[in-house]
């Protein structure tokens, strides 16, 4: 498609309980990249991917949260065990290549509530 | 660490005024730099994309600019309109991995 699309746009989960948030690429775009949107607008890098394979995944906590982008198929992120310093809106973003010259477009995010 | 910083928080004009936001970063070497705008609730609408190698870029009644030994970038907003109330958000390309590292936004309000 032309945008890149997020699934769902709201999701609660109650502490402890799984987490999964799903991303469709724009068609074409080789590079996903995931970001955590916290209160007071701060974005935090999670990982991103070239195709199926992981590019960079610093900015992931590894104990609970995972992704995978499968051929044919949304690339997901998932959270193990959810904590409520996990609520926040969760982004995609892809691009046609990596590097400066590409712009990242950005999906319309889902909202993680966790009570 | 690359930090950058955006001021100020937020911002209320009258419509038709000229406004600029402003936007810094901690480390000169980055290779570009990203404007966007977010509407509550909404995702992230790029709006300009200025490489390390320019200086500025223009899109209808914006125009971004970059100075890269100051750590400075502006967005310049003509003759500004209710509809361009929406939080403005600036980043940079981190190095070779492509992440963007975000400033916490201005958030523009645009008074009829």
């Amino acid at each position: 498609g032309e945008e890149v699309a997020q699934t769902p746009k709201h999701l609660v989960r109650g502490e402890g309980q799984k987490a999964k948030l799903y991303c469709a690429p724009i068609k074409g775009h080789s590079y996903v990249f995931w970001y955590q949107q916290v209160l007071k607008n701060e974005f935090k890098f999670l990982i991103s991917f070239q195709n199926e394979n992981v590019f960079d995944e610093t900015g992931m906590p590894k104990e609970r949260f995972s992704a995978k982008c499968l051929p044919n198929s949304p690339c997901s992120l998932e959270i193990q065990a959810t904590k409520l310093e996990d609520s926040a809106v969760y982004f995609c973003a892809s691009s046609l290549e990596q590097g400066p010259s590409y712009e990242q477009y950005f999906g319309p995010g889902t909202r993680l509530t966790v009570t | 660490k690359q930090e950058v910083t955006q001021i100020p928080a937020a911002l209320s004009v009258p419509e038709g005024e000229n406004l600029v936001l402003n936007c810094s970063f901690t480390d000169s070497a980055i290779y570009n730099l990203q404007w966007f705008r977010q509407d509550p609730g909404k995702g992230l609408t790029s709006l300009l994309l200025i490489q390390s190698s320019q200086r500025e870029q223009t899109s209808g009644r914006l125009n971004a600019s970059l100075d890269k030994s100051s750590g400075r970038s502006t967005l310049y907003i003509a003759a500004s309109q209710p509809g361009d109330s929406a939080t403005y958000l600036c980043a940079v390309w981190r190095g070779s991995q492509g992440n963007l590292i975000f400033g916490k936004g201005t958030k523009l309000s645009v008074k009829p």
